[in-house]
């Protein structure tokens, strides 16, 4: 069975304090890795798509990584405004084009 | 400028009702989906479609039903058969060649 695990389901930080945030993924045929910010009572908000292994993406503080198994985002001297709960989700060959399935989120806290 | 439209924001229901949920987008996008997310779970997938009046169960999809009689609107009805319905109801868009999903602001439904 297809499965998306993030680690951990909460992790506090302190302002400026960098860490990183893990996605497991078991499919068959990944086509495609995306990351997504959801803040409180919004919708998510696309972040990166990483396709292959090997392939990293930054924006800002964030830089997502893949391999085979799994993928980081890594988050450099946080900032408390990037307190969110931050969602994986992935696209795998054989299905009908767009449809993701999501891991349960890691929210993320920093404090200043 | 172009995006997806949720509403409400919030619903409340009474016991045996059926509601619906409104969604409208602007992008011109091909496909749209229903998500329903619930605490510390990753979004499920309702129902979802590729095109005018064409749509396809998702994970989850018993107490629920669609229509997608236009490409700018898919709206949820959420029937009494939904023994569970209390939850935040997302809905999202894409095009065919970007699996990058665009969210709506959500639905927060609850069962009074």
């Amino acid at each position: 069975e297809d499965q998306v695990t993030q680690s951990p389901e909460a992790l506090r930080l302190q302002e400026g304090e960098s860490s990183s945030l893990n996605c497991s993924y078991t499919v068959s045929g990944l086509r495609g890795l995306f990351w997504y910010r959801q803040d409180p009572g919004k919708g998510p908000e696309f972040l990166f798509t990483l396709y292959s292994a090997g392939e990293e993406k930054e924006k800002e503080r964030l830089k997502a990584t893949l391999t085979k198994k799994e993928s980081f985002l890594h988050i450099t001297a946080p900032k408390p405004e990037d307190s969110a709960t931050y969602l994986c989700a992935v696209h795998k060959g054989g299905t009908s084009y767009g449809k993701l399935t999501f891991g349960q989120g890691t929210i993320l806290t920093v404090h200043p | 400028d172009g995006g997806i439209t949720q509403s409400p924001k919030y619903l409340f229901r009474k016991e045996g009702q059926n509601v619906t949920l409104s969604c409208e987008q602007n992008l011109n996008h091909d496909a749209m989906y229903w998500y329903r997310q619930d605490p510390g779970q990753g979004l499920r997938l309702i129902y979802y479609s590729q095109i005018v009046n064409d749509f396809q169960k998702g994970d989850i999809a018993e107490g629920y039903s669609v229509s997608r009689e236009k490409k700018e609107s898919f709206p949820l009805t959420v029937t009494s058969a939904q023994k569970n319905p209390t939850a935040f109801y997302l809905c999202a868009s894409s095009t065919q060649v970007n699996y990058g999903y665009t969210f709506g602001s959500g639905t927060r439904l609850t069962v009074v």
